[in-house]
């Protein structure tokens, strides 16, 4: 099956700075990957994806990027926001099930 | 606006009961899907249902069954529960075929203690 490892698993930035976070996957099936960012006792909340026929998207300031040759799949945010603290999530897919990296908390620092 | 709803949002149960954690989603998904999150291993799939009456095991299915009668409705069970089932669960629903959107959507969560 799939494995997703994601790092770092904490990441703690200035208010303004970038954000990145990481993610491997093994399987050379899946084609879709999404993000998910869960705030503190709330729903996992999907905030941008990207499908393995495209190398990047962006979306105001988050931005992902694929490379597929070498299975990884980073997330990119820009000018950090307090309101961007949570933990987030990525996720690989070739069908239904999504395969979850362990999460990264990351906290922006006012 | 694609609602998951999970009925509970916490549960303290004691060891041994049989538990019964229910999800609706109102969008007509076909598939619907139950994780449970523990701290450092993300989410992890349980089971999953592509249709009504159907099921498949996902990762970590053992102390767990699930229950489809209707498309809208899936339950997932602790036949006799236990410390170590003690996590936050969650359930997701997911159209099938091409959409704009392939994310999951997520229900708010079941917290479960059990004592």
């Amino acid at each position: 099956g799939e494995n997703v490892e994601q790092h770092p698993s904490t990441l703690s930035v200035q208010e303004g700075d970038s954000a990145v976070i990481k993610c491997t996957y093994s399987d050379s099936a899946s084609n879709y990957f999404p993000w998910y960012k869960q705030e503190l006792g709330k729903r996992p909340q999907l905030i941008i994806d990207i499908r393995s026929n495209v190398g990047e998207k962006k979306d105001q300031r988050i931005a992902v990027t694929l490379n597929k040759t070498a299975k990884h799949f980073s997330l990119h945010i820009t000018e950090t926001q307090p309101e961007d603290s949570a933990v987030y999530f990525c996720a690989a897919s070739n069908f239904n099930k999504f395969y979850f990296g362990s999460g990264t908390k990351l906290n922006v620092k006012p | 606006d694609v609602k998951v709803t999970q009925s509970s949002r916490y549960l303290v149960k004691r060891t041994g009961e049989k538990v019964f954690l229910e999800c609706v989603q109102d969008m007509d998904h076909e598939n619907m899907f139950w994780y449970r999150q523990d701290p450092g291993l993300g989410l992890r799939l349980i089971y999953f249902s592509y249709d009504v009456k159907m099921k498949e095991k996902g990762d970590i299915p053992e102390g767990y069954s699930v229950s489809r009668e209707k498309k809208e409705r899936f339950s997932l069970i602790l036949e006799s529960a236990s410390t170590n089932q003690t996590s936050m669960y969650l359930c997701a629903s997911r159209p099938t075929g091409r959409t704009p959107n392939y994310g999951y959507t997520f229900g708010s969560g079941t917290r479960l203690t059990v004592v």
